[in-house]
């Protein structure tokens, strides 16, 4: 059974500064991972989307790396901004599956 | 429309009582996707429909969670006889042309306390 995880849970830094949230998964046999934006009393964002067979995939200052072999992917968010304040979340397809197996999240807080 | 919507925002209602939630997804997507969510944890799957199929159930915790989409466009989430192990944010999320490696688009949700 595929497990998502996500740590750590929450994350505080100053802005203006580069960081890193982590997914990791058990199962390598992925579909596509995609990484999500949630925002309090607003739906889910969908950022980026990564296929089985790409490595990395970029949007503006968000870049996001798979690696199936260690069952991990990065979400990379350059020179944050306190906007970027919010929680983000990794899902997993698996096998052309449609149904989307969820990490917990991670909530960042960028300070001004 | 221009995204999800879904309706109503929030819904309060007492044990026993039936609930409907509605989703009117982004038009022309043919996949449209169910999901309940508690806090602090991911969304969990509910069920799937591609036009007005429904291909997969299997996320409905039990017999009185159901969910119709008739007309391929507009669904309905429907719980008879809520508990308050309902109670949770229920999205909705459409896709096209609804293949796998299509993003999702969600709405803001529906947050029901069932009291």
């Amino acid at each position: 059974k595929q497990e998502v995880t996500q740590i750590p849970a929450a994350l505080s830094v100053p802005e203006g500064e580069n960081l890193v949230l982590n997914c990791s998964f058990t199962d390598s046999a992925i579909y596509n991972l995609q990484w999500f934006r949630q925002d309090p009393g607003k739906g889910l964002t969908s950022l980026l989307l990564i296929q089985s067979s790409q490595r990395e995939q970029t949007s503006g200052r968000l870049n996001a790396s798979l690696d199936k072999s260690s069952g991990r992917s990065t979400l990379y968010i350059a020179a944050s901004q306190p906007g970027d304040s919010a929680t983000y979340l990794c899902a997993i397809t698996m096998d052309s599956n449609y149904q989307l197996i969820w990490g917990a999240g991670t909530k960042l807080i960028i300070k001004p | 429309g221009a995204g999800v919507s879904q309706s109503p925002r929030y819904k309060v209602t007492k044990r026993g009582q039936d609930v409907a939630l509605r989703c009117d997804p982004i038009s022309g997507h043919v996949s449209l996707y169910w999901y309940r969510q508690a806090l602090g944890q991911g969304p969990e799957f509910l069920t799937y429909f591609n036009y007005e199929a429904q291909q997969d159930k299997s996320g409905l915790p039990n017999d009185r969670f159901s969910a119709e989409r008739p007309e391929g466009s507009i669904s309905t989430l429907t719980i008879q006889r809520t508990e308050q192990r309902d109670s949770a944010m229920y999205r909705c999320a459409s896709s096209s042309p609804g293949g796998a490696n299509e993003k999702l688009f969600f709405g803001s949700g529906t947050q029901l306390s069932v009291l």
